[in-house]
C-alpha cells in the first residue's frame, strides 16, 4: 500500500526567505511519480510539480524545487524567495502502479510579512 | 479552456435525501477520480475510472456510486445523504493513469447535510 506522510501540521516564514515542506512516502512499487499541490484559501487545487522515481535530477519548476532522496523515501518541496501570495495548504501526493493519486494530509504555510 | 468542471458549488441536503455532483472535462481524459477532503484528513479517493465503461473503488466508496459513459462525464451519486458525508468533494482528471500523468482538479463542490 502507499502512504504519504507530511509531518508539518503548519510551517511559518519571512517573506524573502526559503522554506522547506517535509513528504516521505512508502511504496513497493519500482516505478512511481510524487507530486505537489497548492491549496490557497479560495480552496482550488493547483499542481506545483512533478518528480519522477527514475528521474536523475530534481525537478524545478521557477521558486519551486523539490529535494527527492530516494533511499530515504523523501519528497521535499523547497520554496525559494517565499511571498505573501505563498501562503496555502500544501499537499504532498503519490502516484504507483496501483494507478490511484494519495496524498498526504498537508502542511498549512503561513507568510509573514 | 473550461478544464474540470465542477456542479454545483454548493449544495445542502437533509439527511436520506439523494443527489449527484456533477463533473465534466473537455481535455479527452481518459482517467477521472473523485475525493473527499475533509479537516485534517487530505484528500482521499471516494471512486475513479480509467475509462468509460470502467469504474473501480478508491479509499472511501461506501454511500456513494458512480458511472461512466462518456468520457467526458463521471457523476458521483449519494444514495441517502448521512451528515458525515458533509465535506468538500473534488472531481480530477488526468490524460491516461500513468505515473507522471498530472491530475488536474474541479473547483470543488462544499456539500453540507443536515
Amino acid at each position: 500500500a502507499q502512504k504519504i506522510t507530511q509531518t508539518q501540521p503548519g510551517m511559518f516564514v519571512q517573506e524573502k526567505e526559503a522554506v522547506t515542506l517535509d513528504c516521505t512516502y512508502d511504496t513497493s512499487d519500482p516505478s512511481y511519480g510524487l507530486f505537489w499541490y497548492k491549496q490557497p484559501s479560495s480552496g482550488e487545487m493547483i499542481f506545483l510539480i512533478y518528480q519522477g522515481s527514475y528521474d536523475q535530477q530534481n525537478a524545478t519548476e521557477g521558486r519551486y524545487s523539490l529535494n527527492f532522496q530516494k533511499a530515504r523515501k523523501s519528497a521535499n518541496l523547497v520554496i525559494s524567495a517565499s511571498q505573501l501570495g505563498d501562503s496555502a495548504m500544501y499537499f504532498c501526493a503519490m502516484r504507483g502502479g496501483s494507478e490511484k493519486l494519495v496524498f498526504g494530509k498537508g502542511t498549512k504555510l503561513t507568510v509573514n510579512p | 479552456n473550461a478544464g474540470v468542471t465542477q456542479t454545483p458549488k454548493f449544495q445542502v441536503l437533509k439527511t436520506g435525501q439523494s443527489m449527484t455532483l456533477q463533473c465534466a472535462q473537455d481535455m479527452n481524459h481518459e482517467y477521472m477520480s473523485w475525493y473527499r477532503q475533509d479537516p485534517g484528513m487530505g484528500l482521499r479517493l471516494i471512486h475513479y475510472s480509467v475509462g468509460a465503461g470502467i469504474t473501480d473503488q478508491g479509499e472511501v466508496p461506501n454511500g456513494y456510486n458512480v458511472s461512466r459513459s462518456t468520457t467526458e462525464d463521471f457523476p458521483l451519486r449519494l444514495l441517502s445523504a448521512a451528515p458525515s458525508q458533509t465535506s468538500v468533494y473534488f472531481c480530477a482528471s488526468s490524460q491516461a493513469s500513468f505515473t507522471k500523468n498530472i491530475q488536474y482538479f474541479g473547483a470543488g463542490t462544499r456539500l453540507s447535510v443536515l
